[in-house]
């Protein structure tokens, strides 16, 4: 059974450069998540797919976040102008689709350095 | 809106001995899932149990269980035998609507001593 899987798992970068990180779900999940999560606090909800569709985004992701799900797969989250508060752990999750009971299953996430 | 509250920045507990990690929630909604993963130092977030807000009985994953009392909003999360690999920081977290994503509390960080 295959996780969910994020590359790269470390990334560093200096200020203003773009970045960009990648999260291939569960095979069988329609649903795709993105977290951000910062050092001593929970993962904050960022954005979510069902499908290729995004369906909910967070006031967190300003204009220089983007994310994208073309073939209902996997997803990539980029960042633009990168700032100092954009150091985070970038966690991708995935579900099946249906009630409140379905769980997130979490890949190993990204951490995102900014010099 | 939601929220999710863990009090307890930080928790010690013996190892066999049983732990009860504390968290309250409040939310307007009627249907709502209830979450506890487990979040060791490498990062990962591990799914422990899950608990329904029209389930009868509290859920219980082998050395988990979820103490759900409904009507003071609070679903602790009960560790039985508790080992040294279960030392950690563990999330408790609230399916929102429209019933996509999840909102978490601030998280506990349990410390098993031998």
């Amino acid at each position: 059974d295959t996780g969910v899987s994020q590359n790269p798992r470390h990334k560093i970068t200096k200020r203003g450069q773009n970045v960009t990180f990648r999260c291939d779900p569960i095979s069988e999940h329609n649903r795709l998540y993105w977290y951000r999560q910062t050092l001593g606090q929970g993962p904050e909800f960022l954005t979510y797919f069902q499908n290729e569709a995004q369906l909910e985004k967070s006031r967190l992701l300003s204009d220089r976040f983007s994310a994208e799900r073309p073939k209902g797969s996997f997803s990539t989250l980029e960042i633009q102008r990168t700032e100092q508060g954009d150091s985070a752990m970038y966690l991708c999750a995935s579900s099946l689709e249906g009630g409140s009971n379905q769980p997130q299953h979490f890949g190993d996430g990204t951490r995102l350095s900014i010099l | 809106a939601q929220k999710i509250t863990q009090t307890q920045p930080g928790m010690f507990v013996q190892e066999k001995e049983a732990v009860t990690l504390d968290c309250t929630y409040d939310t307007s909604d009627q249907s709502y899932g209830l979450f506890w993963y487990k979040q060791p130092s490498s990062g990962e977030m591990i799914f422990l149990i899950y608990q329904g807000s029209y389930d009868e009985q509290n859920a219980t994953e082998g050395r988990y269980s979820l103490n759900f009392q409904k009507a003071r909003k609070s679903a602790n999360l009960v560790i039985s035998a508790s080992q040294l690999g279960d030392s950690a920081m563990y999330f408790c977290a609230m399916r929102g609507p429209p019933r996509g994503k999840l909102i978490f509390g601030q998280g506990t960080e349990l410390s098993v001593k031998p």
